[in-house]
């Protein structure tokens, strides 16, 4: 298995214009989990999905982001409009069942706005 | 809200020495998870601790949660380069498996 995949793996954007974060889950997982690391917050849990159902996305910081899971396999994140100090390094995670597995990181996609 | 605070920050040790993370809690840990991270990269599941006096190793890499459940310990035996990294503690919010909130890290170097 591949592990899971996101793209792009950096995105270097203008303030105002639309980002789109993607991620493809493990085969086989059904939970989705998206991330945001700064190095004055370090790692936040933005919101997380249970078999394409959003659970918690008490860590979105604002309406102009918003994510989505079309199928069980993929995910988007979309930031509109984007703005300098949305810029960190965004995480995808997916796990198997909602017991005590691991959650298995994405290689991230590193985000600068100007 | 529960909260993870990992100590040191930042750690520098020479090769072959011992070194150890600590990982408190503000409250009841139901689920304890240590990620490794290389600069530029995702997390690397390594363990995960729930009961109370566990301990788990892998290779040079043990880890403990104490009796209280409140506080977890990182120990790395003879340290080498390719331990160098950062290591983050993360917590289940819930007792069902549910979102983890992490600590701030502890960036390790290790000094050939």
């Amino acid at each position: 298995d591949a592990g899971v995949i996101q793209s792009p793996r950096h995105e270097v954007t203008e303030m105002g214009q639309e980002v789109t974060l993607r991620c493809k889950l493990i085969s086989g997982h059904n939970s989705l989990f998206w991330y945001r690391q700064t190095m004055m917050r370090g790692l936040e849990l933005l919101i997380y999905f249970n078999n394409n159902v959003p659970i918690d996305d008490s860590g979105m910081p604002e309406d102009r982001f918003s994510a989505k899971m079309p199928n069980a396999s993929f995910s988007t994140l979309k930031i509109q409009p984007s703005e300098p100090r949305d810029s960190a390094v965004y995480f995808c995670a997916s796990r198997q069942g909602q017991g005590d597995n691991e959650q298995f990181f994405g290689p991230g996609t590193r985000l600068t706005v100007l | 809200s529960q909260e993870l605070e990992q100590s040191p920050q930042s750690l520098i040790v020479q090769e072959g020495k011992n070194l150890t993370i600590n990982c408190t809690s503000s409250k009841t840990l139901y689920g304890l998870y240590w990620y490794k991270q290389k600069y530029g990269e995702g997390l690397i599941f390594l363990m995960m601790l729930q009961k109370g006096g566990e301990e788990k190793s892998h290779e040079k890499i043990t880890a403990k949660l104490d009796e209280k459940k409140q506080q977890s310990s990182l120990h790395i035996t003879a340290s080498q380069p390719s331990h160098a990294g950062i290591y983050l503690c993360g917590a289940d919010a819930y007792n069902q498996g549910g979102k983890l909130i992490f600590g701030q890290g502890t960036e390790l170097s290790v000094k050939p």
